[in-house]
């Protein structure tokens, strides 16, 4: 299994306050992503990285914010999170356009 | 531009019946396909992919998939379900030259009956 580790696995917050997602990889990838995945809509790309410092916006980015200064590292920050965020977030990673290697998600409750 | 249709987001089979998921995709260039699966509570995982080659692919547990360049599909079959099988199904399209991020469709759910 590729080694990628996702934290926290779980977690419960209010609407308003930031949250921060943390998606760690062993397998040195260039590409690192961020989905959210919510019933009927599949898998929704949220931000994506193609290096250190190299990130870009996916279909639904409004509210969410990443960074990563590690190769292994890949932040996904919610500023001030709302009951629309409530889902499960996985994070990806690829070394081309070949297959990704998936996290075992985390799922992400905004009360 | 890509994108993925998967047609039924519910597919119900009995045990030992033949299992067919659809996907139709549209790209402008060659695609890379694939399917992924997903079991309760985890993450994806590759079941097979097509990139280049042989149109038909053999993947895990069984599954294979042929890509229809004529049809614009890549379907996905398995002669006989098990129980376990029952999983959430993803197609997967991403074009061989320009962007590299890929474009899902919106799932499958597969439900097998003893």
């Amino acid at each position: 299994d590729a080694g990628i580790t996702q934290s926290p696995r779980h977690k419960v917050t209010e609407t308003g306050t930031p949250v921060t997602l943390r998606c760690h990889q062993t397998e040195n990838h260039r590409y690192m992503y961020w989905y959210r995945q919510d019933p009927g809509h599949g898998l929704r790309l949220i931000h994506y990285s193609y290096g250190v410092k190299d990130t870009d916006k996916g279909e639904v980015s409004d509210g969410y914010s990443v960074s990563r200064s590690k190769t292994e590292d890949f932040l996904l920050t919610l500023e001030s999170a709302t009951s629309s965020q409530t889902s499960v977030y996985f994070c990806a990673i690829s070394e081309t356009r070949d297959e990704q290697y998936f996290g075992p998600g985390t799922r992400l409750t905004v009360t | 531009a890509q994108s993925v249709t998967q047609l039924g987001s519910h597919v119900s089979v009995s045990e030992g019946a033949l299992v067919l998921l659809r996907c139709n995709y549209s790209s402008s260039v060659p695609p890379y396909l694939f399917w992924y699966v997903q079991y309760p509570n985890q993450g994806l995982q590759l079941l097979l992919k097509y990139t280049t080659g042989a149109t038909l692919v053999k993947g895990i547990n069984g599954f294979e998939a042929e890509f229809k360049k004529s049809e614009t599909s890549f379907h996905l079959t398995k002669p006989s379900a098990h129980m376990s099988d029952a999983a959430e199904y993803f197609c997967a399209v991403t074009a061989s030259g320009g962007s590299y991020i890929p474009t899902f469709g919106r799932g499958t759910s597969l439900i097998v009956h003893p």
